[in-house]
């Protein structure tokens, strides 16, 4: 079935160190979505790319959605201790546009 | 923009016993929601699709009777965990597509259950 490989599984770095974390599929993707899930807390929604090479900025946070729509990346610039928490890719299952096919998740650790 | 409560938000209980756990849309309609479950450090894992209306539609390895699905309303979906094990004690989260036109999807605060 569809699947969505996401890399690195944890990541450690020292406030103001960047951080990415990549998304990887086999097939090509009608979207992908990212989302943040602080420790202890629930999943919320952060963008979604849709295009062909579509990039996005929401401060210091940067999404790309790579050419043939098979991977993406979630950037960080400057990580502050408010990142902390779990980045998760997620891609919308083939078959069923509601459903979403969710990566392993990457968990950020920043050192004040 | 959308919200999602779950209630409880945390449940202890005996094994053996059967929990249900609510989610609600609060200010939106929601024909289908999905379930999830998920373990510490770990991704979330799909469980079911719950319809308003109709049965529910699980993933594979799910027992269908084990985790009972009742969606009865545009607003309301719930999961009953019957004959709770230890193991069956996880996080579990449940979520709702945003309106018409867009992907987004609402996560309710999730309910860790813990089953002694």
């Amino acid at each position: 079935g569809q699947q969505v490989m996401q890399i690195p599984q944890y990541q450690h770095v020292q406030e103001g160190e960047d951080f990415t974390t990549y998304c990887n599929s086999s097939t090509t993707l009608s979207n992908i979505q990212w989302y943040k899930q602080r420790p202890g807390g629930h999943p919320v929604f952060l963008i979604q790319l849709v295009k062909s090479g579509e990039v996005k900025k929401q401060k210091r946070l940067t999404f790309q959605f790579g050419e043939a729509k098979k991977n993406s990346s979630l950037h960080i610039t400057a990580t502050q201790t408010t990142d902390v928490g779990t980045y998760f890719c997620a891609a919308h299952n083939a078959g069923n546009n509601r459903k979403l096919i969710w990566g392993l998740g990457t968990s950020l650790a920043v050192n004040p | 923009g959308a919200v999602v409560s779950q209630h409880p938000s945390w449940v202890i209980c005996k094994s053996g016993t059967s929990v249900k756990i609510e989610c609600r849309s609060l200010d939106f309609q929601a024909t289908t929601m999905f379930w999830y479950r998920q373990f510490p450090k770990q991704s979330l894992m799909l469980m079911a699709t719950s319809n308003e209306g109709s049965k529910a539609t699980y993933e594979q390895g799910v027992e269908k009777d084990k985790f009972l699905i009742n969606h009865a309303s545009l607003t309301l979906s719930t999961l009953t965990v019957t004959s709770a094990h230890p193991e069956d004690s996880s996080f579990y989260i449940c979520s709702a597509p945003g309106t018409r036109g867009t992907d987004t999807q609402y996560f309710g605060p999730g309910t860790r259950l813990t089953v002694l």
